[in-house]
């Protein structure tokens, strides 16, 4: 299987500061989404991003397919960014491979 | 449009019972996946199903099974249950997952405990 790499595995912030997480996978993916997981378990999707770069507000995405790595910027953090960031990639038939999770804790 | 929905969200059992959780896609959505997450192991992946058909799986045993209906709800079912079968199970659903923008869409889980 496709082996996927997240760090740090936990951060720390002061609020209003800012970050990046990395995504390192093993081999050629066709699919690559960040996930915010809640404190009740559910997966929300933060970017579809197979390769490129994309914004949504305070959050950012950018993925160089060649050199198999992701990484997601949080800007201006809030207590509300807090949870489980995970990286997740595809090959085929929706087989998605996780990463570990990145742990984001941000304090007041 | 209404989200995954999973059914139920919490589950106690006793080792040996065997347990059916449910799965109920995004309208329109024809790919449903089923994932296991626990805090030694992470995200597994289960299996996939489309239109009806296993397409892939994962490594567990044959104590895990599943199945899709005609109108893409999914079920899991998990035989003689062991206490290693604690987990948090989540299941996703896909448009298409042929097209080349594939976004998976997960529901909240269901949180199976195995006393």
């Amino acid at each position: 299987g496709i082996q996927v790499e997240q760090s740090p595995p936990d951060l720390i912030l002061q609020e209003g500061a800012n970050s990046t997480l990395r995504c390192n996978f093993s081999d050629s993916v066709n699919n690559l989404q960040w996930f915010h997981q809640n404190p009740w378990g559910q997966l929300i999707n933060l970017f579809y991003i197979p390769s490129g770069t994309k914004q949504n507000g305070r959050l950012s995405a950018t993925t160089v397919a060649t050199e198999r790595y992701s990484l997601l910027y949080i800007s201006s953090s809030q207590t509300t960014d807090s949870g489980v960031y995970f990286c997740a990639v595809e090959r085929n038939f929706n087989k998605f491979y996780f990463g570990s999770g990145t742990k984001l804790n941000v304090k007041p | 449009k209404a989200g995954v929905t999973q059914t139920p969200r919490y589950l106690i059992k006793t080792r040996g019972q065997q347990v059916t959780l449910s799965c109920s896609p995004i309208s329109g959505h024809r790919s449903v996946s089923w994932y296991q997450q626990t805090p030694g192991q992470g995200l597994q992946f289960l299996f996939e199903y489309f239109s009806e058909t296993q397409r892939n799986k994962g490594n567990f045993p044959g104590r895990f099974s599943g199945r899709q209906f005609s109108n893409s709800r999914s079920e899991m079912n998990v035989s003689t249950l062991e206490l290693g079968d604690s987990a948090l199970y989540l299941c996703a659903s896909s448009h298409n997952p042929t097209r080349a923008k594939n976004i998976q869409y997960f529901g909240a889980g269901t949180r199976l405990s195995v006393l």
